[in-house]
């Protein structure tokens, strides 16, 4: 079945650090990917997707590529910033493999900026 | 006003007892959904639904329940409760190409 692993946290980093979050995923269709945030006490949002490979989905500074050869999907941000800590989600979504619907998600990476 | 709703937003129950988890939404989208979230687990999926007349089984449907009473309203139930449940649960929708979920606040829930 279709699973999705990233980094485990939690990840401390100074503010206005470079911040790589890795994310890979197994799938038997040609799913879309997907990067959720949760902020404390609130449900997820989407950051950013990408529906196909070699797409690069962009939001807020954060950054991530599609990579079809290394079934990756890694986040990325030049400089983070105190406002940017939360739990973010990398996902999934496979119908075309004939899978349930709803997304698959990874477990999560706690990410802290310290001031 | 926010589009996913959820109520209650925290609740704590006993073993055995029935509890029902509602979820609202405004944004006039046909596909609903149940998540629960358990520490360092992820999000999994319980149940969805394409429209009223369409639930489904998720991952781990077993111990849960649900009605889907208009294209608005999508609820959970847990026939009886066990502590094993306890966990922050969301609902989401979709929309129709599936291009973004949209997630409701969560119920924290508590079974003791």
């Amino acid at each position: 079945g279709d699973s999705v692993t990233q980094m485990e946290g939690p990840v401390t980093l100074s503010e206005e650090a470079f911040l790589t979050i890795n994310c890979t995923y197994t799938a038997t269709g040609y799913p879309s990917l997907f990067w959720y945030v949760q902020y404390p006490g609130e449900g997820l949002q989407l950051l950013l997707k990408a529906t196909k490979a070699d797409d690069k989905g962009s939001n807020k500074g954060f950054e991530a590529t599609y990579r079809k050869e290394t079934t990756s999907f890694h986040l990325e941000k030049g400089s983070v910033q105190v406002s940017d800590s939360a739990v973010y989600f990398c996902a999934l979504s496979d119908r075309s493999g004939g899978g349930a619907d709803g997304l698959t998600f990874g477990k999560g990476t706690h990410l802290i900026i310290q001031p | 006003d926010a589009d996913v709703t959820q109520t209650p937003r925290n609740r704590i129950t006993k073993t055995g007892k029935r509890i029902m988890l509602e979820c609202s939404q405004t944004k006039g989208h046909d596909r609903m959904y149940w998540y629960r979230q358990d520490p360092g687990l992820g999000l999994r999926l319980i149940y969805y639904s394409f429209d009223v007349k369409d639930i489904n089984k998720g991952e781990i449907s077993d111990g849960y329940s649900v009605s889907r009473q208009a294209q608005a309203k999508f609820s959970l139930s847990l026939e009886s409760a066990i502590p094993n449940q306890t966990a922050l649960y969301f609902c989401a929708t979709s929309d129709p190409g599936f291009n973004e979920q949209f997630f409701g606040p969560g119920t924290r829930l508590t079974v003791l």
